[in-house]
């Protein structure tokens, strides 16, 4: 069965850096999100990426995130200067129609 | 504004069945979705309503009301492994407004 692919799993990084997550949808899909989840906490929507451009984002979605695809696979979502609050589960997920499939995540630990 | 409200825990007996009732007031409707997430892991698709009445899968039943703004998870033959947070989703335009979960904790 098709799943959707994140990597790394678990990502550690200093204040001020920049990160990039990657994120393999389902290859047929046509629709693209990221969400987040702060430590026990729900789950927010970031950003929904179709025809190669940003559909909807969230109030967090601020200028120090973009997302890109910049191949036919891959969709990526960069934090350029993480902050201490960014640490979060990042969930990648796809979908053809109304269900969306959520990959594993990538677990970030901004130190 | 927008607001998805579900309880924040819940506790049943392996074998029994529980409802867990979601209410929201959003500004846009395009469906209504039930997730399940076990600890440390993605939120698995269990339901989708998108008009009025009950659709069944199996074990799991999902309810919608439009007018009330409520819908609710029914899970029958409750098995151990049901243990997990049950999210509750509406649909705006593109994205996913999440309630905070219910925590369902079975109980042999």
């Amino acid at each position: 069965e098709p799943e959707v692919t994140q990597t790394p799993s678990h990502q550690v990084t200093q204040m001020g850096q920049e990160v990039i997550l990657r994120c393999v949808p389902i290859s047929n899909h046509l629709y693209f999100y990221w969400y987040r989840q702060i430590l026990g906490q729900k789950v927010e929507f970031l950003v929904s990426f179709y025809n190669n451009e940003i559909s909807e984002k969230s109030e967090i979605f601020d200028d120090q995130f973009s997302v890109e695809r910049p191949d036919g696979s891959n969709f990526t979502l960069k934090i350029r200067s993480t902050k201490l609050e960014d640490s979060a589960m990042y969930f990648c997920a796809s979908s053809a129609s109304y269900e969306q499939y959520f990959g594993p995540g990538t677990r970030l630990t901004v130190t | 504004g927008q607001n998805i409200d579900q309880p924040t825990e819940m506790t049943a007996t392996e074998g029994a069945i529980v409802q867990i009732n979601c209410t929201y007031q959003t500004s846009g409707f395009n469906g209504l979705f039930w997730y399940q997430q076990h600890a440390g892991e993605a939120p698995t698709f269990l339901s989708y309503n998108v008009l009025d009445g009950l659709e069944e899968k199996g074990r799991f039943s999902s309810f919608l009301s439009r007018s009330k703004g409520y819908s609710y998870l029914l899970l029958k033959e409750l098995q151990m492994k049901d243990s997990a947070s049950y999210l509750c989703a509406v649909s705006g335009n593109y994205q996913l407004i999440w309630g905070a979960g219910t925590k369902l904790i079975i109980k042999p």
